[in-house]
């Protein structure tokens, strides 16, 4: 999982303040995927992004929560004012493009923990 | 809902043994299959994948099946060993979005 790079590893806020995770991509991937996973549960889609442009963002929810993937420097999805059920596994991966292109590969996660 | 549903939550199998994961899908639009494996505090490796032009892809120990008409996806692992005790999720891919199984836990015993 080297090639993808997120951190921090693990995050730790109260409730109410802002939680930034980032996301830099293997090398030549131009296209970004969120997901996080909840304790028990598989991975979940939240958004996909190619450079400066969110392509799909249909399972990020609609408060509090947004991302960007700028032409220059890691994706970054921002949570604001964090409640404890965002305490969970963050996981990006990327691709060279969209499905059979090739198979998404993923980041290590950002273990998120709200106090 | 949950387009990608892997039923059994985990397996356990004798090592030098065939494993068996199964995965099953919904969307009929689905065109590509992967495979990938999770260590704890890890996150997923990509192991295999099939398109659904193919009803089998084979990489050394691990052969990947795809049943359309059944809509059924299954990875073989044999012989099974003790380092591949992990979680295995499938996904399944129509144009942008790659969905997720729930995963299943399998523990090679020595």
């Amino acid at each position: 999982n080297a090639g993808v790079m997120q951190n921090p590893r693990h995050l730790v806020r109260r409730r109410g303040q802002e939680a930034r995770l980032r996301c830099s991509p293997m090398k030549g991937h131009s296209h970004v995927y969120w997901y996080r996973q909840l304790p028990e549960e598989g991975l979940k889609f939240m958004v996909y992004l190619q450079k400066e442009n969110i392509i799909d963002e249909s399972g990020m929810p609609k408060e509090r929560f947004s991302a960007e993937f700028p032409k220059e420097g890691p994706s970054i999805l921002r949570i604001q004012q964090v409640v404890r059920g965002d305490s969970a596994a963050y996981f990006c991966a990327s691709s060279p493009g969209v499905g059979g292109d090739g198979p998404q590969h993923f980041g290590d996660g950002t273990r998120l923990s709200i106090l | 809902d949950q387009q990608v549903k892997q039923n059994s939550p985990s397996l356990s199998v004798q090592e030098g043994r065939i494993s068996i994961l199964n995965c099953d899908y919904t969307n009929s639009m689905f065109d590509y299959f992967l495979w990938y494996k999770k260590y704890p505090a890890e996150g997923p490796t990509f192991l295999i994948s099939i398109s659904s032009i193919k009803d089998k892809n084979e990489d050394g120990r691990f052969t990947v099946f795809l049943n359309k008409s059944a809509k059924h996806l299954s990875l073989h692992i044999v012989p099974s060993q003790p380092g591949d005790s992990a979680v295995y999720f499938c996904a399944a891919s129509a144009g942008n979005q790659f969905y997720f199984g729930t995963g299943t836990s399998l523990t090679v015993i020595p």
